[in-house]
């Protein structure tokens, strides 16, 4: 399997710009997760599903973020518009009934 | 809330000393305890996923236990190599379990050839 694949590796925007950045997981998981890593808040859960429904999306910061998991093998995770702090890495994650989780190489996006 | 702390913040030790460190969460609100290692300009690597109290797991030189009474696990390295050298993150999954995994903020282990 190729692992989780996420793209792109990454992205330059300027402020204001929609960003959408993109995720599949392994085949046959059932988790996929949305996170953000950043020097002040370390690696936080933004969002995550579940057989393609969303859990939980109490970590995502602000309407301007959003996600969807239209199937199994696809997840999308936007921001628009978006805004100097933003810049962060952002890693998806799949697990198989809540075990391991397999991380992309994540996308680093930069907001100017 | 579900605290997850780890100890200590960072690390530096000679190639060939052996290391511990610990990560601890709430005994009250817990069903697994996972480590990642994530070495810079990669992505964490699942190392362990424990559940039962008193469990032990080993992977090479690396192991780590879990004392699910307490509220703690230890991460031993056996003889650190420059390889090694990463932040090592532990991450505990409520007692609901519903996937959603809190990570502690990493110990940093950096060995010295």
């Amino acid at each position: 399997d190729a692992g989780v694949i996420q793209s792109p590796r990454h992205e330059v925007t300027e402020m204001g710009q929609e960003v959408t950045l993109r995720c599949k997981p392994i085949s046959g998981h059932d988790y996929l997760f949305w996170y953000r890593q950043t020097m002040m808040r370390g690696l936080e859960l933004l969002i995550y599903f579940n057989n393609n429904v969303p859990i939980d999306d109490s970590g995502m910061p602000e309407d301007r973020f959003s996600a969807k998991m239209p199937n199994a093998s696809f997840s999308t995770l936007k921001i628009q518009p978006s805004e100097p702090r933003d810049s962060a890495v952002y890693f998806c994650a799949s697990s198989f009934d809540r075990g391991k989780q397999y991380f992309g190489p994540g996308t680093r996006l930069t907001v100017t | 809330i579900l605290n997850v702390e780890q100890s200590p913040q960072s690390l530096h030790v000679q190639e060939g000393d052996s290391t511990n460190f610990t990560c601890s969460f709430p005994s009250s609100n817990f069903y697994a305890l996972h480590w990642y290692r994530w070495e810079t300009a990669k992505s964490p690597e699942a190392l362990f996923v424990m559940t039962l109290n008193g469990d032990e797991k080993k992977k090479g030189r690396i192991s780590a236990t879990l004392n699910t009474k307490e509220g703690y696990s230890y991460l031993y390295i056996k003889g650190s190599q420059p390889e090694d050298s990463a932040t090592y993150l532990c991450a505990s999954s409520g007692s609901s379990n519903t996937g959603k995994l809190i990570f502690g903020q990493g110990t940093t282990l950096q060995v010295k050839p």
